[in-house]
C-alpha cells in the first residue's frame, strides 16, 4: 500500500529552527510537495522537490532523498505565525497526490 | 472572484438528504479536484477532473458524484448523505493535468451529517 508518515505534533520556540520529517512508500514517485495549513484554513503551497537535494526558499528549505524515501522541511527563525500544520504529499505513478496526515507545529514564545 | 470559491462555508444536513457542494475557479485551470479532510488522516481524493467534460474517481468516491460542464465549475453531490460523510471538503485546481502541478485550494466546506 501507499503510506506517508509524519510526526503528529511538534513544539518549538520562537526564533529557533525546526525540522519536520516525512517518509514515504508509494507506487512510483513523481515529486514531493510541502503545504502549510493554518487552523480552519485551506492548505497553501510551500515547496516542491523532484530531484535529490536541498531547495531553499527564504526561511524555509526542503530536502529530498529518493533512495531513502525521505524528505524534511526546515523552518528557520521561527515566528509565531508559523504555527500551523505542515502537510507532506507525494505524487504517485498516476500523478495523483498521496497526502500525509500533517504535522501540527506549535510555536512558543 | 479571485482564485477558488466554495459554497456553502458550512452546513448541517440530515442523513438521507441530497446535498451539492459548489466550487468555482476563475484561474482558467484545466484540472480540478475534490478532497475530504478528516482528523488524523491526510487529505483524500474523492473525484477529479483533468479538463472540462471529463471526470475520474479518486481514492474514496463512493457516495459522491461530480460533473464538469465547463472550465470554472466543479460541483460535488452527495446523493443520500450518511454520518460518515461528516468532514471538511476542499476543492482544488491546478493549471495542468496528467502532470504534477501546484494545487490551489478553496477555503473549504465544513459538512456535518446527523
Amino acid at each position: 500500500g501507499q503510506n506517508i508518515d509524519q510526526p503528529t505534533e511538534m513544539t518549538a520556540t520562537e526564533g529557533a529552527i525546526v525540522q519536520i520529517n516525512c517518509t514515504y512508500q508509494t507506487s512510483g514517485f513523481n515529486g514531493l510537495f510541502w503545504y502549510q495549513q493554518h487552523a480552519g484554513e485551506a492548505p497553501t503551497f510551500l515547496s516542491y522537490n523532484v530531484l535529490d537535494g536541498l531547495e531553499e526558499k527564504g526561511r524555509f528549505s526542503s530536502f529530498l532523498s529518493r533512495s531513502k524515501g525521505y524528505s524534511y522541511l526546515l523552518l528557520k527563525e521561527l515566528q509565531m505565525k508559523d504555527s500551523a500544520s505542515y502537510l507532506c504529499a507525494v505524487g504517485d505513478s498516476n500523478y495523483q497526490l498521496i497526502w500525509g496526515a500533517g504535522t501540527k507545529l506549535i510555536i512558543k514564545p | 472572484i479571485a482564485g477558488i470559491t466554495q459554497a456553502p462555508t458550512s452546513q448541517i444536513l440530515a442523513a438521507g438528504r441530497r446535498m451539492t457542494l459548489r466550487c468555482t475557479q476563475d484561474m482558467r485551470h484545466n484540472a480540478m479536484y475534490w478532497y475530504r479532510q478528516d482528523l488524523g488522516l491526510g487529505l483524500r481524493l474523492i473525484h477529479y477532473s483533468n479538463t472540462a467534460g471529463t471526470t475520474g474517481k479518486g481514492e474514496v468516491p463512493d457516495g459522491y458524484s461530480v460533473s464538469r460542464a465547463n472550465t470554472d465549475d466543479f460541483p460535488l453531490t452527495l446523493a443520500s448523505a450518511v454520518p460518515s460523510q461528516t468532514s471538511v471538503y476542499f476543492c482544488a485546481s491546478s493549471v495542468r493535468a496528467g502532470d504534477l502541478d501546484t494545487q490551489y485550494f478553496g477555503p473549504g466546506t465544513r459538512l456535518t451529517v446527523l
